[in-house]
């Protein structure tokens, strides 16, 4: 069984401060996702990595994907109250399984202003 | 362009009666994944159907079934509920079956069994 481990679990943080959630596994995925959820609402899709090291850029907001492909990472720069949200992290497995997305536990985001 | 919608949007059920969750695709969308997501977790896999037929199924008892229509839209079925079964159903559609499409998320069934 593949599983994502996601944290911080919770993090409660000043408008203007950085922050960086992680998402780590001991297996290997063929893809990452990163979604946020807002209360309410479904997931909604921020950006999808697929080579290991691979970074992409979304505004203030960074994704890595490890050498490995085995772990991942979000950095927002210069947090906002509108970055305030449910971070969840969900990785497909490739092969006979890539129709599986796997989600992380999820980081509950609070930007004060 | 129409997105991706769930009926009804709370539902409260007694244990050991029978649900069924709606789910309405996004145009063009042939693919629809159920998920399971309880309080303070993520979302868990419940199974897809590609075109009318079970594509892939994750870790949750014969109880849950579902169906998609020549239309794609889809249902979910729990028979038996326990009150484990209160979650939060999302569905998902997408462009093909493969996780490399987009899944568009609809806003979920709040299910309470009690």
């Amino acid at each position: 069984t593949q599983l994502l481990e996601q944290s911080p679990q919770f993090l409660s943080i000043q408008e203007g401060e950085n922050l960086t959630v992680y998402c780590n596994s001991s297996s290997v995925f063929s893809s990452l996702q990163w979604y946020r959820q807002e209360p309410g609402e479904g997931p909604v899709l921020l950006v999808t990595v697929v080579t290991g090291g691979e970074v992409k850029k979304l505004k203030r907001l960074t994704f890595q994907f490890g050498d490995a492909r085995k772990d991942s990472s979000l950095h927002i720069t210069a947090a906002q109250p509108g970055d305030t949200g449910l971070y969840l992290c969900a990785g497909a497995a490739g092969g006979g399984s890539n129709y599986k997305l796997t989600f992380g536990k999820g980081t509950l985001l609070t930007v004060n202003p | 362009e129409t997105g991706v919608t769930q009926s009804p949007t709370h539902l409260i059920k007694t244990r050991g009666q029978q649900v069924t969750l709606r789910c309405s695709s996004q145009s063009g969308h042939n693919t629809v994944s159920w998920y399971q997501q309880a309080l303070g977790q993520g979302p868990q896999f419940i199974f897809q159907y590609y075109r009318e037929e079970e594509n892939g199924r994750g870790n949750f008892p014969p109880r849950f079934s579902g169906l998609q229509f020549p239309n794609y839209s889809s249902e979910l079925n729990v028979n038996a509920l326990e009150l484990d079964d209160s979650a939060l159903y999302l569905c998902a559609s997408s462009p093909g079956a493969s996780s490399y499409n987009e899944q568009f998320f609809g806003p979920g069934t709040r299910l309470t069994v009690l």
